[in-house]
């Protein structure tokens, strides 16, 4: 069975600046799909990007963007100019290629706080 | 708009009662599932449906039923409800080709 671990519970970053949020996970497939989800108070579940692992390009979304390593089975989100609208918890979801129905195997969170 | 709706958004239970969440999605998706989150533990699968017409467990199942009523809906039933129950249900929909999943708001369960 695959786990994912998000070993940071909690963060804090000034407003403006840059911060990153680990993610590690274990699988023994060769082919599979990472994300980060947002959850602010509002409780919705954001997605906020995607990477396949067959791609070795780290996916970028605006401000958003990943280091991908596949060897070493880590796939942090790093967020540039904060803003205090990302203060949220994130979570790293793992999801194998194969199978009808595609589960989502997450971790258990990284509660991040934008300071003004 | 497009999207998962889940109903109700809150409930409190009494130990012993039964109710069911509902969730319906109109993006045509094949797949639902059930999560539930609880803190410190991110979101849990409880059950799954591939298509239409079939159900599977998922990681934290007891306690639950389900219905794959057609391809819109997809029920989450709790027959005995326990304090143990007491967490927040998501309800998620998916296309196939790993895309992610599309979720409801969420539904906050106390059992009391």
């Amino acid at each position: 069975a695959q786990t994912v671990t998000q070993s940071q519970p909690e963060m804090s970053v000034q407003e403006a600046e840059t911060v990153t949020l680990s993610c590690t996970y274990d699988t023994s497939e060769s082919n599979y799909y990472l994300f980060w989800y947002k959850q602010p108070p509002s409780r919705q579940m954001i997605l906020v990007i995607r990477q396949e692992a067959y791609k070795q390009q780290n996916a970028t979304e605006n401000r958003f963007s990943v280091n991908f390593q596949k060897a070493a089975k880590s796939f942090s989100l790093k967020i540039s100019d904060s803003q205090l609208g990302d203060t949220a918890m994130y979570f790293c979801a793992f999801m194998k290629p194969s199978g009808s129905a595609r589960q989502l195997t997450f971790g258990s969170g990284t509660q991040l706080t934008v300071l003004p | 708009n497009a999207g998962v709706t889940q109903t109700p958004k809150f409930q409190v239970l009494k130990t012993g009662q039964s109710m069911t969440l509902q969730c319906a999605q109109d993006m045509n998706h094949n797949s639902m599932y059930w999560y539930r989150q609880d803190p410190g533990m991110g979101l849990r699968l409880i059950y799954y449906s591939a298509s239409e017409g079939t159900t599977d467990k998922g990681e934290v199942p007891n306690g639950y039923n389900v219905s794959r009523l057609n391809k819109r809906e997809f029920s989450l039933r709790l027959e005995s409800a326990a304090p143990s129950q007491t967490s927040v249900y998501f309800c998620a929909s998916s296309e196939s080709g790993g895309y992610g999943y599309t979720f409801g708001s969420g539904t906050r369960l106390t059992v009391v």
